[in-house]
């Protein structure tokens, strides 16, 4: 059954932690992305790879970093350095990175306080 | 930078009544897709839309693509309760990201 993942579903950290969130894809795509969604927004763009080993920054990079070490695989570090980290964050694939559309993870709840 | 517009923010409804959300964008896009996220669930693709005055039907949903490619709507006949959630259009300007509207969230009573 191929798809995307997410894991946790949901999340509670203290203030201060830094965190991993987990996407997986057995979707054999090219691209993958996360967003962040906080409650009644849009989505906003954190880090997005076109390739293994090749990431970009997206709008909101600042406080998040990622690796795609592994196709399949594509975790996102919510540091310590992220001012407000609790959102809802959500991880997508596209076969590539220009015509195609987004399949999106069931997301990860983060909340720090 | 490219910006998408999405109007309206909300709009409630009376079940049967139909509805329209409209996307707009301060470049030229390439192609843009819609998408709907049901509450509480994660956004699902709905449709791509490439050719300048492009028009798709799916059941009540209709996705037009303005002839300058600088703006969308969709618009759904009869609404029913099944189609409340956030409508989200997504355009794709001449790089390589892909930019989200801030969604218009459907209510609808029965």
């Amino acid at each position: 059954d191929g798809g995307i993942t997410q894991s946790p579903k949901y999340l509670f950290r203290k203030e201060g932690q830094n965190v991993t969130l987990s996407c997986e894809q057995n979707l054999n795509h090219d691209a993958m992305y996360w967003y962040r969604q906080d409650p009644g927004q849009g989505l906003r763009l954190i880090y997005y790879s076109q390739i293994v080993n090749d990431f970009q920054k997206g709008d909101i990079a600042e406080g998040y970093s990622v690796s795609r070490e592994k196709k399949e695989s594509f975790p996102l570090t919510v540091t310590s350095a992220q001012k407000n980290p609790t959102a809802f964050y959500l991880c997508a694939s596209s076969i590539d990175g220009t015509t195609y559309e987004q399949y999106f993870g069931p997301g990860t709840r983060l909340t720090v306080t | 930078g490219q910006q998408v517009m999405q109007i309206p923010q909300y709009q409630h409804v009376q079940e049967g009544e139909d509805f329209t959300t409209y996307c707009n964008s301060s470049t030229t896009l390439s192609n843009i897709q819609w998408y709907k996220q049901r509450p509480g669930g994660h956004p699902v693709f709905l449709i791509q839309l490439v050719k300048s005055g492009e028009v798709k039907k799916q059941k009540r949903l209709t996705f037009q693509f303005g002839e300058a490619k600088k703006n969308s709507s969709l618009h759904i006949t009869a609404t029913q309760t099944t189609d409340v959630g956030t409508y989200f259009c997504a355009g794709r300007g001449g790089g390589f990201k892909t930019i989200f509207g801030a969604g218009t969230r459907l209510f609808v009573k029965a």
